[in-house]
């Protein structure tokens, strides 16, 4: 497909359990962003992958939150011993350039419900 | 803490009528961006305007940035039952590679 795909679309966990959000961004497309959205909010920026760069990771609320980038491409964002307020949407974005003075292309993003 | 806070947090208007909708940042900027949002998912990309423009188009879109102010507004003309979901405005820091910085939104409904 030509745009930003994630899976699940939802996903519904037990709190305590792990989850794993993936992304698979744009072809071509050298940044990778994560942003969560509680309910009636705005986005919470997460952490973003420029191309061999470390990641900007600033925005991980805990220890318990972390992602990763394989071959510069698809990212899977990891959630541990999941809490209910870990409940939002989880949004993944990429954008061509090596600044964020581009356009970002959104995915659909996982809606995630802690029980 | 939010970057932009978009003004009002929600707007409901007659169909054919314009809407306005307002972002207020607090830090300089590269540039400032204005985002759509249908039910709660995706965000799509309306429009982008640098920090050294003053005024941009695109179609029934206008959108104005006064970096004396550190303020921006969307307006949209003429508008639709369509346009109904929430707009949002993120700006690029001015201060190296960063991430956008989004505020939390205008819902806007669109009357038919």
């Amino acid at each position: 497909g030509a745009g930003v795909s994630q899976s699940p679309s939802n996903k519904v966990t037990e709190k305590g359990k792990d989850v794993e959000l993936r992304c698979d961004p744009i072809s071509g497309h050298t940044a990778l962003y994560w942003y969560r959205q509680s309910l009636g909010q705005g986005l919470e920026f997460l952490i973003y992958f420029q191309g061999n760069s470390a990641p900007d990771k600033s925005g991980l609320p805990s220890d318990r939150f972390s992602a990763e980038r394989t071959g510069g491409s698809v990212s899977t964002l990891t959630i541990q011993r999941t809490q209910q307020e870990d409940s939002a949407v989880y949004l993944c974005a990429s954008s061509l350039a090596d600044r964020v003075a581009y356009e970002q292309y959104f995915g659909p993003g996982t809606r995630l419900t802690v029980t | 803490s939010q970057q932009g806070e978009e003004d009002p947090q929600a707007l409901s208007i007659q169909e054919g009528e314009n809407a306005t909708m307002n972002c207020s940042y607090k830090t300089s900027i590269n540039n400032l961006q204005w985002y759509r949002q249908n039910s709660g998912r995706g965000l799509v990309h309306l429009i982008l305007i640098r920090s050294n423009e003053r005024e941009k188009h695109s179609g029934r879109l206008r959108v104005t940035l006064d970096t004396s102010k550190k303020s921006s507004s969307l307006l949209i003309t003429a508008s639709r039952a369509a346009d109904t979901a929430s707009y949002f405005c993120a700006t690029d820091l001015n201060s190296g590679n960063t991430p956008l910085v989004f505020g939390k939104g205008t819902r806007l409904s669109v009357i038919a």
